[in-house]
């Protein structure tokens, strides 16, 4: 059972590169979600994906742009990196409502220098 | 406006001894739903308990249970029996209604520490 899986687990960057993060699901899930983590701020969302097709800005999209390329991959590009966007980043999907809980991802550590 | 408030940043309790950890929600929906997931120092979320908007009783998952006070707006999670490997960051979240989108947001969380 592989869920949801991100790549690249590790990345740095320097100010200005662009990148893409790559996310995909084999539940067959409707919904997909972008998050950052950064400490003492709780996961924070990006953007997400209701269904395959769509996609709405979360709390903090800003600087980020997704794509939802299917309704197994979600990606989040980075066009012009900033030291701001340094964080952790999450991929997670859902069911709702025939399930609720969120699946992640293990996690993306960006550093942008 | 923040919709997901957990007050404390950081708590202690005695192994073997309960804990409630703390969260308050803002939604104008009135279906949601309201998570707590757990973040080991490995950094995955582990999902530990969820409570339907519409569920008139607590939910309960082993050690776990969530103390919904509907009117109150709130969503503590309690554990029982805390262990050393409950050591962790505890964040409540909410998956909103239609008004919200169906997405889910989160806390800033609680770390937990157990002493022995």
């Amino acid at each position: 059972n592989a869920g949801v899986t991100q790549t690249p687990k590790f990345q740095v960057l320097k100010t200005g590169q662009s990148m893409t993060l790559q996310c995909a699901q084999d539940m067959n899930h409707n919904s997909m979600y972008w998050y950052r983590q950064d400490p003492g701020m709780g996961l924070r969302l990006i953007y997400y994906s209701a269904s395959e097709g769509t996609t709405d800005k979360g709390e903090v999209p800003n600087g980020y742009n997704v794509s939802r390329l299917n309704k197994r991959e979600f990606s989040l590009r980075l066009e012009s990196a900033a030291p701001s966007q340094t964080s952790v980043y999450f991929c997670a999907s859902s069911d709702v409502p025939q399930e609720e809980k969120l699946f992640f991802g293990s996690g993306t550590q960006l550093s942008v220098l | 406006a923040q919709k997901i408030t957990q007050t404390q940043p950081g708590m202690f309790v005695q192994e073997k001894e309960a804990v409630t950890l703390d969260c308050t929600y803002d939604t104008s929906d009135q279906s949601y739903g309201l998570f707590w997931y757990k973040q080991p120092s490995s950094g995955e979320m582990i999902f530990l308990i969820y409570q339907g908007s519409y569920d008139e009783q607590n939910a309960t998952e082993g050690r776990y249970s969530l103390n919904f006070q509907k009117a109150r707006k709130s969503a503590n999670l309690v554990i029982s029996a805390s262990q050393l490997g409950d050591s962790a960051m505890y964040f409540c979240a909410m998956r909103e209604g239609p008004g919200g989108g169906f997405k889910t947001i989160f806390g800033a969380g609680t770390r937990l520490f157990v002493k022995a």
